[in-house]
């Protein structure tokens, strides 16, 4: 079963743009991670937020987190024709924690040059 | 120092067929978990494990899929009886200590049944 959902499904934008992508998911979380895949094959960590976070920057990245909403947002500034690429956000769930994470489906990012 | 490491990087093979997965995680890193991807999805966790012992199984979707990790550092996973529906490709991660930790991901083995 999928936790996270990620909206949009696909964005496409120009060179110098900002993207912007959203994650919902549905029960308690410990943490929340974002990941890069190009090409469908190894995922690139980008940044981990805690529940107990709101937001956290990482060069061009910035992600919250709204644990009340159970939403998060990862925003690329400046973008770059190298930022296509797939997006997921993945749960780690509370309590209980076992290290599982759980992807959405993923947002699709093509940045024209 | 050498990130996740998979092999094979492509695997085929025939239905009904058993095939093993190896992933060597990043030296020093106690967690390690197994995912499968299919196209246009997300990764769909099957299995962590913290050192030797598997500490959630509860993603192996049936008992044709088990996976070890006798000296808790290499990790096989193994694949009985493959069938059409096992085609994926196949991600292995690993993480510092506990599974809150970041996950560092290999660049998975390609599995094609025919």
């Amino acid at each position: 079963s999928q936790q996270g959902e990620e909206d949009p499904q696909a964005l496409s934008i120009q060179e110098g743009e900002n993207a912007t992508m959203n994650c919902s998911y549905k029960t308690s979380i410990n943490n929340l991670q974002w990941y890069r895949q190009n090409s469908g094959r190894g995922l690139v960590h980008l940044i981990l937020i805690r529940s107990n976070e709101r937001e956290k920057h990482s060069g061009r990245l910035r992600v919250t987190l709204d644990t009340s909403k159970k939403s998060s947002s990862l925003l690329i500034t400046a973008s770059r024709a190298a930022d296509t690429a797939s997006y997921f956000c993945a749960t780690g769930l509370g309590s209980s924690n076992t290290g599982k994470l759980i992807f959405g489906q993923g947002t699709t990012l093509q940045v024209k040059p | 120092g050498a990130g996740v490491s998979q092999t094979p990087s492509n695997k085929v093979t025939e239905k009904g067929k058993y095939v093993e997965l190896r992933c060597d995680p990043i030296s020093g890193h106690t967690a390690l978990y197994w995912y499968r991807q299919s196209l246009g999805q997300g990764p769909e966790f099957l299995i962590y494990f913290q050192g030797t012992g598997a500490a959630d199984d509860s993603g192996l979707p049936n008992d044709r899929f088990f996976a070890v990790r006798p000296e808790g550092s290499v990790s096989t996973l193994k694949i009985q009886r493959t069938e059409r529906g096992d085609s994926a490709v196949y991600l292995c991660a690993s993480s510092l200590r506990r599974g809150t930790d970041t996950q560092y991901f290999g660049p998975g083995t390609r599995l094609t049944v025919l």
